[in-house]
């Protein structure tokens, strides 16, 4: 079964400061990745994805995403934040499982932005 | 414009007393999900159908009940609800596909006195 863990339950930047946001799976094959995006009140937006090809996917509002095989991750990054992105952050894994299809989430990361 | 709702936003209400959660998607998605939100959690799924008559349990069903009748609803039914299924409630509906988006609905805050 796979899983996700988001080892950063709360993070406080300054605005303009960059973001790096830490998310860690385990699949037994080539996982599809999520991030999601919930500001307070509001449902799951979708950031970006991964499903194949280049490792460096880039997303709505400045946001990209690394995947590195080798260490299971799909770190969130941002290089200047902006206050407007404080908000709670989901990592989620998409994997096949037998004829359904599964969608594990993290615990989420809390984004605090201090002016 | 495209999207999931939920019905209602909120709710409180007393342990046994049956209630239903609406779900609607205007996307045409073969594919709809329940999760439950809490603290610490994450998102944990509660019951998904793959099409019209078609749904099968996520990793936290028990107490919950859906039915997919029609593919653009989806349900939750709690028929008998207890203080420990108070949460944060969002429907997802996605193409067949698992490397397909999800859409999320807005959510729903129930309380169970």
């Amino acid at each position: 079964a796979q899983s996700v863990t988001q080892p950063d339950i709360h993070i406080t930047v300054s605005e303009g400061a960059s973001l790096e946001l830490r998310c860690n799976y385990s699949y037994g094959a080539t996982p599809y990745l999520f991030w999601y995006v919930q500001s307070p009140g509001q449902g799951l937006q979708l950031l970006l994805k991964y499903f194949s090809g280049d490792t460096l996917v880039q997303g709505i509002k400045g946001f990209e995403a690394e995947f590195k095989r080798s260490q299971s991750s799909f770190n969130l990054r941002k290089p200047s934040v902006h206050w407007s992105d404080a908000a709670e952050y989901f990592c989620a894994v998409g994997a096949r499982t037998g004829t359904a299809s599964k969608l594990t989430f993290g615990t989420g990361t809390r984004l605090q932005v201090t002016l | 414009e495209a999207q999931v709702t939920q019905n209602p936003r909120y709710l409180i209400t007393v342990t046994g007393k049956k209630l239903t959660v609406t779900c609607s998607q205007n996307m045409n998605h073969e594919y709809m999900s329940w999760y439950r939100q809490d603290p610490g959690l994450g998102l944990r799924q509660i019951y998904y159908s793959m099409n019209v008559e078609v749904t099968d349990k996520g990793d936290v069903p028990e107490g919950y009940k859906v039915s997919r009748k029609e593919k653009r609803n989806f349900p939750l039914i709690l028929e008998s609800p207890s203080p420990n299924q108070t949460s944060l409630y969002f429907c997802a509906s996605r193409k067949s596909g698992s490397s397909y988006e999800q859409y999320f609905g807005p959510g729903t805050r129930l309380t169970v006195t």
